[in-house]
């Protein structure tokens, strides 16, 4: 089945220890996006890559890093991890065509910093 | 900035109760998702609704996007305790590659 698929599912980093989360998609799809989320909230989008052209959200802090080396494969790098960046990291992808944008996601990346 | 308002934020209801969640905004958006997300997974699309008065059904879901494509509603029928979960609303911005807003999410728990 074509999927998103993260890992590792489970990150355990110590403060300020870089961290590199990875993301694969079977979807063949032109765009992949990097969400944070806390606790039940609504995912924050860091930043996305359309094809390879890179976009970075105004808010989102210098210390959090992407890398699309293909179409198939992205990187989440945080260069510095703060207590702050311990949440949940979500990769999603879509298709971008006339009309519906639909993401995709896969399972994320519960990031723990110790 | 699009913003989405998507109430009610939490909402705790018994196995057989029908509920609404709503999403608002002042924008017009180029299509509408519903996704729904267990704790420790991510978020799984439900529905896309892309037509002003559209409205989509799911079995016991209910979608409906309003005819200015400004607003959305998700009515559940008979809730489950399989229903709960985090559910999020989520725009289509015109000319973003692709980018999505999102509502702040409905904590919905649906007790047996």
């Amino acid at each position: 089945d074509a999927m998103v698929i993260q890992n590792p599912r489970y990150q355990v980093t110590q403060f300020g220890k870089p961290v590199t989360l990875s993301c694969s998609q079977t979807l063949n799809h032109n765009v992949m996006y990097w969400y944070q989320q806390k606790s039940s909230q609504a995912p924050k989008l860091l930043f996305h890559y359309y094809d390879k052209d890179f976009n970075n959200e105004a808010d989102t802090p210098d210390n959090f890093q992407s890398r699309r080396p293909n179409t198939s494969f992205c990187f989440l790098d945080i260069r510095s991890p703060g207590l702050g960046d311990a949440a949940m990291y979500l990769c999603a992808t879509s298709r971008v065509r006339g009309g519906a944008t639909e993401q995709y996601f896969g399972p994320g990346t519960r990031l723990t910093v110790t | 900035t699009q913003l989405l308002e998507q109430s009610p934020q939490f909402l705790s209801i018994q196995e057989g109760e029908n509920l609404t969640v709503y999403c608002n905004s002042s924008s017009v958006f180029s299509s509408l998702q519903w996704y729904r997300q267990e704790p420790g997974e991510g978020p799984v699309l439900l529905v896309t609704v892309v037509t002003g008065g559209e409205v989509k059904k799911l079995k016991r879901l209910t979608f409906q996007f309003g005819d200015a494509r400004k607003d959305s509603s998700l009515h559940i029928t008979a809730a489950q305790p399989g229903d709960t979960g985090l559910y999020l609303c989520a725009g289509g911005v015109y000319n973003q590659g692709g980018k999505l807003i999102f509502g702040q999410g409905t904590e919905l728990s649906v007790k047996p």
